[in-house]
């Protein structure tokens, strides 16, 4: 199975100050078909993953425009402009391009 | 809007046996592919298992493999994971998510395995 590695475990962010999370696949997460599997969830408390970008940068629908995915090959990258007090939560990177999907570990995004 | 809610989770005994639901609406569901992600208490996201679109294909993560078993009835919209032989290890926050590369996921039911 692909591991996906997820850093930092936890980040304490200023309000207004940017926040970067990283996510490194084991292998290539190029499909055959040209495209790169990876999406970024957001999990804020109590509540279930909501997707913010799939296909490594592609914003999905009522996503703040502060949210930005980048990446290529096996380095994945989200990040975040300026956080706002409704980020806080865990973020989780999936890759879809080798059965089975698989998650990183998750970053927890916290005010300081 | 896209729904997806689950129900059937609660508490068992080690060796018991459940039956999830996921009731869909707001899109074709019998076009899409569904899976099962797990969520431990305090812990990160597990893929369990997943169905095409007319059920001819399932896949299995080792850990549930042989126990639980997918399946779909696209005239009622609804996916299921009969859970079998169930184990401690099993506990967990359960959710259907659609789409073979997950976009929408349902806020989730909890399987409570304990004696």
């Amino acid at each position: 199975d692909v591991v996906m590695t997820q850093s930092p475990l936890s980040l304490p962010v200023t309000l207004g100050q940017p926040a970067s999370i990283s996510c490194r696949s084991s292998q290539s997460l190029v499909h055959s078909d040209g495209n790169t599997y990876l999406n970024w969830f957001q999990q804020r408390p109590g509540q279930s993953p909501r997707r913010l970008i799939y296909k490594v940068s592609n914003r999905d629908s009522g996503v703040p425009d502060r949210f930005s995915g980048s990446g290529s090959g096996t380095d994945f990258t989200l990040r975040i402009s300026r956080v706002e007090a409704e980020d806080v939560g865990v973020y989780y990177c999936m890759q879809g391009t080798h059965w089975p999907l698989t998650f990183g570990g998750g970053t927890r995004v916290e005010i300081k | 809007e896209v729904r997806l809610v689950e129900s059937g989770g609660g508490l068992v005994q080690p060796g018991g046996s459940l039956r999830l639901s996921c009731a869909a609406s707001g899109f074709t569901f019998s076009t899409s592919w569904m899976q099962w992600v797990r969520q431990a208490p305090g812990k990160g996201l597990v893929w369990v298992s997943r169905i095409n679109s007319d059920g001819s294909s399932t896949a299995y993560a080792d850990s549930v493999q042989g126990r639980f078993t997918i399946s779909r009835d696209n005239a009622k919209n609804t996916l299921y994971l009969q859970m079998n032989s169930l184990r401690v290890e099993d506990t967990a926050v359960y959710y259907c998510a659609r789409g073979g590369v997950i976009d929408y996921w349902g806020q989730g039911t909890l399987v409570t395995v304990s004696s």
